[in-house]
């Protein structure tokens, strides 16, 4: 079984939309949650930690669902500048961070 | 700020040859530290991470070897290239007062 799961995609959505990745993490000792960006031929950059009250940042909400080990990002209002893969990370007792595959998004006009 | 730097952005190897990837930390003292490689169109893969000077855990058995000298420094190296080896390798550091790493910008690894 995979540690840190996504849906790869491609989510292809027009500007405007709402969009929402999913997450799942097999590791119930997981201490800390969050979503990176990753741009084409670039270092993933954060995007939002994920807490357990969930939280918002503009557009993007993370939510996070221990008792079932799955976390979520929602984007509202889709940019074209959104595109990219959203990759969800684990941090597993405080060292090892564990990346999924990625979730692919192109918005387009 | 945290910064992590990572050299050479490039690099043509050829089969065989040795490698050695370098990346320094600024900004905190006492960070974990990550390799990751990246094979194109897939995800990260975690190599090897560090939480303190000569500490080196390895997440997947390879011809590659990491090394913390250092406790801002994590070399990533291997004695011989294979094709396999060939994708985008990034460094990674968490600061003991942070949550979130942060990477550097990555080497583009190609064997030939």
């Amino acid at each position: 079984r995979k540690e840190v799961e996504q849906d790869p995609g491609p989510f292809n959505v027009p500007e405007g939309a709402t969009v929402a990745f999913n997450c799942t993490y097999s590791n119930s000792a997981s201490q800390s949650f969050f979503w990176y960006r990753q741009d084409c031929r670039k270092e993933p950059k954060l995007l939002m930690s994920v807490y357990s009250s969930g939280n918002e940042d503009g557009r993007f909400t993370a939510q996070l669902n221990r008792a079932s080990q799955y976390i979520s990002l929602l984007i509202r209002d889709s940019k074209l500048s959104d595109s990219a893969t959203y990759l969800c990370v684990v941090n597993q007792a405080g060292t090892a961070l564990i990346f999924g595959k990625g979730t692919t998004l192109s918005v387009s006009s | 700020s945290q910064t992590i730097h990572q050299w050479p952005a490039t690099l043509v190897q050829p089969v065989g040859s040795p490698l050695s990837l370098e990346c320094t930390v600024e900004g905190t003292s006492n960070p974990n530290l990550y390799w990751y490689r990246q094979a194109a169109g897939r995800g990260l893969q975690l190599l090897f991470y560090s939480v303190g000077i000569g500490q080196i855990s390895s997440e997947v058995p390879q011809n590659l070897s990491a090394s913390r000298p250092q406790d801002r420094q994590f070399i990533l190296s291997s004695k011989k290239l294979l094709l396999s080896d060939s994708g985008f390798y990034l460094c990674a550091g968490k600061g003991p007062m942070n949550t979130e790493a942060f990477f550097g910008q990555g080497t583009r690894l190609t064997v030939v």
